[in-house]
């Protein structure tokens, strides 16, 4: 299993801010995803954060707008760049613990809301 | 990577068995399947994981027909605090375990 911790798990921001969002799991993970949940939606997988390279994105995610950091086996980050209210949604970190039948855990989520 | 189906909502009663079916007609071989719930406000909660042919765990039991083409999730005597959404997931190492969610089973459990 796993522990992860996001911060913030909450905020407010200012339309043409950027929020930085951070992920800290409690063991070392191979596989780690940022997904995106907007108000009633199901999840929506931004991107795969990968250790020490580039993270992968999804159709319709691109880096200069959702920047991932992937420094070690334990920590990301993933930034909100240039908000618009259309960002305002959870965004969520997962990783997976083994390798073996892939199953996820997730951190409780970053809740913003951009004015 | 192999899209799933399910119900978008089911209602229910406190302590009546729910089954909440699921198609993956493209699962790959080397795919999981894997059951998720989700309460607002929360991270999804992985709630049991199969192959094939069923699988029982202490919350929930998961039934897999031999071509795999589809998956039961059967939670037994449901309670008011089972309302939730449920996610019918299928991912494997070929795709690197990266998992895409349908839009989920929304369960509303009444008294």
């Amino acid at each position: 299993s796993a522990v992860i911790s996001q911060k913030p798990s909450r905020d407010i921001c200012q339309r043409g801010t950027s929020l930085t969002i951070q992920c800290q799991v409690d063991s070392q993970v191979t596989m780690m995803f940022w997904y995106r949940q907007q108000p009633g939606q199901s999840l929506t997988l931004i991107a795969t954060a990968n250790q020490g390279s580039e993270a992968t994105y999804e159709s319709g995610f691109v880096i200069d707008k959702f920047p991932i950091s992937r420094p070690n086996l334990t920590f990301s980050t993933l930034t909100v760049s240039n908000m618009s209210p259309e960002d305002s949604s959870i965004y969520l970190c997962s990783v997976i613990p083994g390798q073996n039948t892939g199953e996820l855990f997730f951190g409780e989520g970053s809740r913003l809301t951009v004015l | 990577l192999a899209k799933t189906t399910q119900p978008i909502s089911m209602d229910s009663y406190e302590g009546q068995e729910v089954n909440i079916t699921c198609s993956h007609n493209n699962i790959a071989t080397n795919d999981y399947i894997t059951w998720y719930q989700q309460f607002p406000s929360q991270g999804p909660r992985f709630i049991i994981q199969g192959y094939k042919t069923k699988v029982t765990n202490e919350v929930a039991s998961l039934f897999i027909p031999a071509d795999r083409k589809s998956s039961t999730l059967s939670l037994p005597r449901v309670s008011l605090s089972d309302t939730a959404v449920y996610y019918c997931l299928v991912a494997g190492n070929t795709g690197g375990f990266k998992t895409i969610f349908g839009a989920g089973t929304r369960l509303f459990v009444k008294a």
